[in-house]
């Protein structure tokens, strides 16, 4: 079946350091893929999404390359901050023609220290 | 605009009672989802819904979960005879129409079962 695998947590760095987040999946068909983020006492929240391959979602400073060759849709920003610290999930669905339902990695928690 | 809203916020129940979870979408989002969050499992898919009628319900974990939606809008999760390990966070979703839409996560209803 679908599913999604991101890197494990916690990740921990200091602030205007690099990140990547890691995250593969699997997939019989053509999915949408999304990064949704889970700040400390929030809601989830929509933080970037692809719709196909080579799309480049990106927010915030954060963005992740739909890479169908390698299954993969890693998340990356520059320069993170201490706002910056929470839960990013790595997310698929499919379109149209599907229910829509998101099937989530097991969440990645970040860090940033100042 | 008002998002995704859920109650009870928090809701400690003893083992064998029965709880009721409500989801009011935001308006005019035709498709509806809820989700579970927890220690173990991560995050997984219970029931779709689109309209008043729900085509997958692949997720609910087993016949004491149901749930329905009235008026294309608020939704009602219903766990009968209640067992610890329903303990977590349950966490409704709306978008717009299925398939490959962004979801709009409530802030969840933390459900403890003692």
């Amino acid at each position: 079946g679908d599913s999604v695998t991101q890197m494990e947590g916690p990740v921990t760095l200091s602030e205007e350091a690099f990140l990547t987040i890691n995250c593969t999946y699997t997939a019989t068909g053509y999915p949408s893929l999304f990064w949704y983020v889970q700040y400390p006492g929030e809601g989830l929240q929509l933080l970037l999404k692809a719709t196909k391959a080579d799309d480049k979602g990106s927010n915030k400073g954060f963005e992740a390359t739909y890479r169908k060759e390698t299954t993969s849709f890693h998340l990356e920003k520059g320069s993170v901050q201490v706002s910056d610290s929470a839960v990013y999930f790595c997310a698929l669905t499919y379109g149209s023609s599907n229910t829509g339902k998101l099937i989530f990695g097991q969440g990645t928690t970040l860090q940033v220290k100042p | 605009g008002a998002g995704v809203s859920q109650s009870p916020s928090n809701k400690v129940t003893e083992k064998g009672k029965d709880v009721e979870l409500r989801c009011d979408p935001i308006s005019g989002h035709t498709a509806l989802y809820w989700y579970r969050q927890s220690l173990g499992q991560g995050l997984e898919f219970l029931i779709y819904f689109q309209g008043n009628s729900a085509p997958d319900k692949s997720g609910l974990p087993s016949d004491r979960f149901s749930a329905e939606r009235t008026g294309g809008s608020v939704s009602t999760l219903t766990i009968q005879r209640t067992q610890q390990e329903d303990s977590a966070v349950y966490l409704c979703a709306s978008s717009i129409k299925r398939g490959g839409e962004t979801q709009y996560f409530g802030p969840g209803t933390r459900l403890l079962v003692l």
